[in-house]
């Protein structure tokens, strides 16, 4: 068990829904990293909050934004869903921003199917 | 940007040692990890390299060139449960904040 818990395991949606995906780091992890996982790709990181503030930006579509909230907890919303966008969604988390000699650990994900 | 070269698939036999190897290109370099993953499950940590040399992990060894943006993943006294795919990732500096980026992973395979 790596200390990230994501919630829900599983979600399955029609298109042009929104869903939000929930995150809660390790206790006392500032940063908290997104990635999207497809079927034929490998991992792609979306976003990095650290602290509650955005420090980070990948290729996260327009259709998504996420949020680190006070508790450090953090929310991935992904809205007008397309049938591409079904993937393993995964929340890391790390003690600090620029991270010296720490690793991010992973979340078991998010799997999301849009039907 | 960041760009990160793993092969795609490799099959080795159980017993033996392996070696999977990355290359990499990218700007504020901050250090290269290795991570692996079952399918359908979340990426776990096995290795970190920021300074040129080896790192010694058990069965775990990974190595970094800097300059020649070149690391590896030796694993040694293979077992079956070792089949999974091996995940290269490189931490770049973004202003305030760092990408760990990914490469698509080796899936290796571990035979009788």
């Amino acid at each position: 068990d790596s200390g990230v818990t994501q919630t829900p395991k599983h979600l399955i949606t029609a298109t042009g829904q929104r869903v939000t995906l929930r995150c809660s780091p390790r206790s006392g992890d500032l940063s908290v990293y997104w990635y999207q996982q497809s079927l034929d790709q490998g991992l792609q990181f979306l976003i990095q909050y650290y602290n509650g503030e955005e420090r980070a930006k990948g290729n996260i579509l327009e259709r998504f934004s996420a949020q680190q909230f006070p508790d450090l907890h953090s929310e991935l919303n992904l809205s007008s869903l397309e049938l591409g966008d079904s993937a393993l969604y995964f929340c890391a988390s790390s003690p600090n921003s620029q991270g010296e000699n720490t690793e991010a650990f992973f979340g078991q994900g998010t799997r999301l199917t849009v039907v | 940007g960041q760009n990160i070269d793993q092969p795609t698939e490799m099959t080795a036999t159980e017993g033996a040692i392996v070696q999977i190897n990355c290359t990499y290109q990218t700007s504020g370099f901050n250090g290269l990890f290795w991570y692996q993953q079952h399918a359908g499950e979340a990426p776990t940590f096995l290795s970190y390299n920021v300074l040129d040399g080896l790192e010694e992990k058990g069965r775990f060894s990974s190595f970094l060139s800097r300059s020649k943006g070149y690391s590896y993943l030796l694993l040694k006294e293979l077992q079956m449960k070792d089949s999974a795919s091996y995940l290269c990732a490189v931490r770049g500096l973004t202003g305030g904040g760092n990408k760990l980026t990914f490469g698509t992973g080796t899936q290796l395979k571990v035979e009788l």
